[in-house]
C-alpha cells in the first residue's frame, strides 16, 4: 500500500522550533517530488514547501521562506520539515504529500501534477 | 499567486441529487486543475486530475470539466459517502493554490 505517515507535531511557543517527519512506504520514494501542505480553518489548504526527487531543489511559500527548511533522506524514505521562528499563524495540520506526474501537456510540455497520497496529518499548535 | 475561487461555499442536497461545484482561476491555467475530497477528520484524497481525468478507484458518478479559467465538478447521483468538502487546486505554476472548499451537506 502506498502511504506516507507524518509525526512530530505538538505545542510550541511563538519563536520556537519544531521538526516534522514523514516516512513513506509502498513506492520508490527517491523517484518523487514531495510536498508539505498545511490546513487551517481560516486559511484552508496552503502549500508550504516542495523538494525535488533527488533533494537538490527546494521551493517554499513566501509565508515560510527563511524560517522553514525541507529536506529528505532517500535511503531512509523520509522527508523532514524543520520549522524555526514559529508564529501563531503557523498553527495548522501539516500534511506530507507525494506529487506524481499523470502525463505531460502536448503543447507546453508542462507536467500534469497531482497530489496523492496525503498522510493523515500532524497538528502543530503555536501558542504562548 | 493564482487565486482559486469556488462556489458555492456550501450546499445542502439529498441522496440521489445531482450536484455541481464550480471553480474559477484568477488567470488562465489551461487544464492544470485537480479536485480533492475531504471527509471530516481525514486527509484530502484525489478525485480528478488534469481537469477531467478520474483518479483510479473513484466512482464514475464523479465527473469534471473545464479549461482556461472555469471548471466544474459534478456528482451525478449523490451518495451518503459523498457528503464531504471538495477542493480545487491549480498546478499550472508555483505556488500550487487551492480553492477555499465547498462543503456538501445533507439536506
Amino acid at each position: 500500500e502506498v502511504q506516507v505517515v507524518e509525526s512530530g507535531g505538538g505545542l510550541v511557543k511563538p519563536g520556537g522550533s519544531l521538526r516534522l517527519s514523514c516516512v513513506a512506504s509502498g513506492f520508490t520514494f527517491s523517484r518523487y517530488v514531495m510536498n508539505w501542505v498545511r490546513q487551517t480553518p481560516g486559511m484552508g489548504l496552503e502549500w508550504v514547501s516542495s523538494i525535488s526527487a533527488s533533494g537538490d531543489q527546494t521551493w517554499y511559500a513566501e509565508s515560510v521562506k527563511g524560517r522553514f527548511t525541507i529536506s529528505r533522506d532517500n535511503a531512509k524514505n523520509s522527508l523532514t520539515l524543520r520549522m524555526n521562528s514559529l508564529r501563531v499563524e503557523d498553527t495548522a495540520v501539516y500534511y506530507c504529500v507525494r506529487e506524481t506526474v499523470a502525463y505531460y501537456d502536448v503543447l507546453s510540455g508542462l507536467p500534469y501534477n497531482r497530489f496523492d497520497p496525503w498522510g493523515q496529518g500532524t497538528r502543530v499548535t503555536v501558542s504562548s | 499567486d493564482i487565486q482559486m475561487t469556488q462556489s458555492p461555499s456550501s450546499l445542502s442536497a439529498s441522496v440521489g441529487d445531482r450536484v455541481t461545484i464550480t471553480c474559477r482561476a484568477s488567470e488562465i491555467i489551461n487544464k492544470f486543475l485537480n479536485w480533492y475530497q475531504q471527509k471530516p477528520g481525514e486527509a484530502p484524497t484525489l478525485l480528478i486530475y488534469a481537469a477531467s481525468s478520474l483518479q483510479n478507484g473513484v466512482p464514475s458518478r464523479f465527473s469534471a470539466s473545464g479549461s482556461g479559467t472555469d471548471f466544474s465538478l459534478t456528482i451525478s447521483s449523490l451518495q451518503p459517502e459523498d457528503f464531504a468538502t471538495y477542493y480545487c487546486q491549480q498546478t499550472y505554476n508555483t505556488p500550487p493554490t487551492f480553492g477555499q472548499g465547498t462543503k456538501v451537506e445533507i439536506k
